[in-house]
């Protein structure tokens, strides 16, 4: 197993503004990625966040909204910019041990007046 | 705009019933699926696993069927408690996606006293 942590835990920013997300993980770890869940849904995949390279991100998720950094194999951080209220969500940072276990950390709670 | 949040299923059961949780998959070439519990104000949580050439697989409690005819999974916890209380996703990891997870629309369990 591993043990994540993110911070911050929960933020309310201003239109326009940008915040910084940070995944912090007890081991190294080859795969991390970012998910998002919007208020009483499901989790939607952002982008996959390598080591050493540019993120690879999913349908409908920009680099310019969402830049992600991977510096080493611990860490990782997702940004969220020029936000909307749109952007109100939990952000999620996910690594896998293996194939099939893939373990999340607590969430960023993000709301956006 | 405004932005309306889903309602989840929901299933409510008696303490010390059995639970039955399902979810639909849509892709046939998917190489695990996997259950996670969610409590409030938390990630996601590994529970149990199935790989795609299994039929069923039993945990402490839980029991995971799969049945790729109609692509249906379900969930089965024996001897509910109130500690269940949580929402269930439903995941499959698809073939050749390096490990990212497709998330199913997740279902709202509460454990009545």
């Amino acid at each position: 197993s591993a043990v994540i942590s993110q911070k911050p835990s929960r933020d309310i920013c201003q239109r326009g503004t940008s915040l910084t997300i940070q995944c912090q993980v007890d081991s190294q770890v080859t795969m991390m990625f970012w998910y998002r869940q919007q208020p009483g849904q499901s989790l939607t995949l952002i982008a996959t966040a390598n080591q050493g390279s540019e993120a690879t991100y999913e349908s409908g998720f920009v680099i310019d909204k969402f830049p992600i950094s991977r510096p080493n194999l611990t860490f990782s951080t997702l940004t969220v910019s020029n936000m909307s209220p749109e952007d109100s969500s939990i952000y999620l940072c996910s690594v896998d041990t293996s194939y099939n276990e893939q373990f999340f950390g607590p969430g960023t709670r993000l709301t956006v007046l | 705009g405004e932005s309306v949040g889903l309602h989840l299923p929901t299933l409510s059961v008696q303490e010390g019933d059995n639970s039955i949780i399902n979810c639909a998959y849509s892709n046939s070439a998917s190489d695990y699926f996997i259950w996670y519990k969610q409590e409030s104000g938390k990630g996601p949580q590994f529970i149990i696993d199935i790989r795609s050439n299994m039929d069923k697989r039993q945990g402490q409690r839980v029991t995971v069927l799969l049945n790729k005819t109609v692509k249906h999974l379900s969930l089965q916890i024996a001897a509910t408690q109130p500690g269940d209380s949580a929402v269930y996703f439903c995941a499959e990891i698809p073939s050749g996606s390096a490990r990212q997870l497709t998330f199913g629309s997740g279902t709202q369990l509460t454990v009545l006293p």
